[in-house]
């Protein structure tokens, strides 16, 4: 079966400091790639999805960025995190049909 | 530009109630109309999904109205249950090509006892 995981699952950092967040699929090859950001009654916003290594495609203009190392690897960074990047950030992959399986979630909180 | 419209916000019904949740959308083209649900703390899960062939899906206590003219879909949980609190949304995607999903805003359900 297949198993998504996220890291961490908390994280409190710094207004200014950089991020990594981490999304590992497991059971499931060439998965379609997605990361969300949720917050506080604005539902799930896209940022990121990739249909394959080193294919990624920007929804939102922001100062995060994302990569895809590996096939079932998907990293959220910035380099310089700002208040406004506070949320609830959940990695999702799909296996080429519209249906789609969230991750655990990253609760990120900048200061 | 909010393509998927979801409402109400925020939902209180009490136990052995019926919560419905209505959804609208513009683009013509979506064909698959998933509803999720999500626990705090948690990621969203796949609870139910209809393409516009149907007007109706029911999944046990779960059932997914759907009006293509109209542009909108619904989902009615029966004999709601504290357990069913949580935060559902609607959403919207076409099936072909890569298949971006469109979320709704979210509806916080609470069934009181």
């Amino acid at each position: 079966s297949q198993t998504i995981h996220q890291w961490p699952a908390t994280l409190v950092q710094p207004v200014g400091s950089p991020l990594s967040l981490e999304c590992t699929v497991e059971g499931t090859s060439n998965p379609n790639l997605y990361w969300y950001r949720q917050a506080a009654g604005r539902g799930l916003q896209l940022l990121f999805y990739s249909v394959g290594i080193g294919q990624i495609s920007s929804e939102v203009p922001q100062n995060l960025s994302a990569s895809r190392p590996q096939d079932r690897q998907f990293i959220l960074s910035s380099k310089k995190l700002l208040l406004s990047d506070s949320g609830f950030y959940l990695c999702a992959w799909s296996r080429g049909t519209a249906e789609q399986f969230f991750g655990p979630g990253t609760r990120l909180t900048v200061l | 530009q909010q393509q998927v419209k979801q409402s109400p916000q925020s939902l209180i019904v009490q136990k052995g109630g019926i919560s419905i949740i209505n959804c609208a959308y513009e683009n013509t083209a979506f064909d698959y109309f998933p509803w999720y649900q999500q626990f705090p703390g948690k990621g969203p899960a796949l609870l139910i999904a209809i393409r516009p062939d149907v007007s109706e899906k029911k999944e046990g206590r779960f059932t997914i109205s759907f009006n293509k003219s109209a542009k909108q879909f619904s989902l009615h949980i029966m004999d709601s249950q504290p357990g069913d609190s949580a935060t559902y949304f609607c959403a919207a995607s076409t099936t072909g090509g890569y298949q971006k999903v469109t979320f709704g805003i979210g509806t916080k359900l609470q069934v009181i006892p």
